[in-house]
């Protein structure tokens, strides 16, 4: 049973636009949520996290938004740049004490120049 | 710079010979895990070590152990590896107080095969 759940395996963006990266999730109990970042040949990196007690956090070009009546997130890049091409891992956890975080299965962002 | 290292990066082992990964972290932290990811599915936690205490997802095969000598360093062992044990191998850590304790760092994982 995958409780986070990344519909879109890829996505492509001009340069310069928005990306959107849509992340759903089943857990009532989760209560935190953060994006990762993978590029190939490396592990992923930490990106930005929300807590259940806001619907935005910002940082820099990267936006994340949460609907919790709706058990979605997604994650605005704007404006998209040639770097920002690689998978997307959503990620959640509840903050019972463990430790536990549960992915997506990512979602392949490609920019093009 | 502060990081977490697996070593292999490539691992290729034979059909039920035993293999050992490894990760070492300078970040100090006192949560280290071992995810499994195969090819197109989200990373999959085998298990992780607060501090000394070992905790087994409930799902992960008896076939993998793993051993936390000390803070720096995690192994994970897999003592008869099958064919479906074919993955990338991702080590993470993270600082286990208030605030960020979500927050995970990963090495660059090594990729297992198996002959």
């Amino acid at each position: 049973d995958q409780q986070v759940k990344q519909n879109s395996p890829s996505l492509s963006v001009q340069e310069g636009r928005i990306s959107i990266l849509n992340c759903d999730y089943t857990n009532s109990m989760f209560d935190y949520f953060l994006w990762y970042k993978k590029y190939p040949a490396e592990g992923p990196t930490f990106l930005i996290s929300i807590s259940s007690i806001k619907d935005k956090n910002e940082d820099g070009r990267f936006t994340v938004f949460l609907n919790k009546s709706a058990k979605h997130l997604s994650l605005h890049i704007v404006p998209s740049q040639p770097g920002d091409s690689a998978v997307y891992f959503c990620a959640a956890s509840d903050s019972g004490g463990y430790q536990k975080v549960t992915f997506g299965t990512g979602t392949k962002l490609q920019v093009i120049p | 710079d502060a990081m977490v290292i697996q070593n292999p990066r490539y691992q290729v082992t034979q059909f039920g010979k035993p293999v050992t990964l490894s990760c070492s972290q300078t970040l100090n932290h006192n949560v280290m895990y071992w995810y499994q990811q195969k090819s197109s599915q989200a990373p999959k936690l085998l298990f992780h070590y607060y501090d000394k205490d070992f905790n087994n997802e409930a799902d992960t095969p008896d076939n993998f152990q793993s051993r936390r000598p000390n803070t720096s360093f995690c192994f994970l062992d897999i003592r008869s590896p099958g064919l479906g044990d074919a993955a990338m191998y991702l080590c993470a850590t993270s600082r286990a107080t208030s605030g960020n304790q979500h927050e995970q760092y990963f090495g660059p994982g090594t990729r297992l095969t198996v002959t």
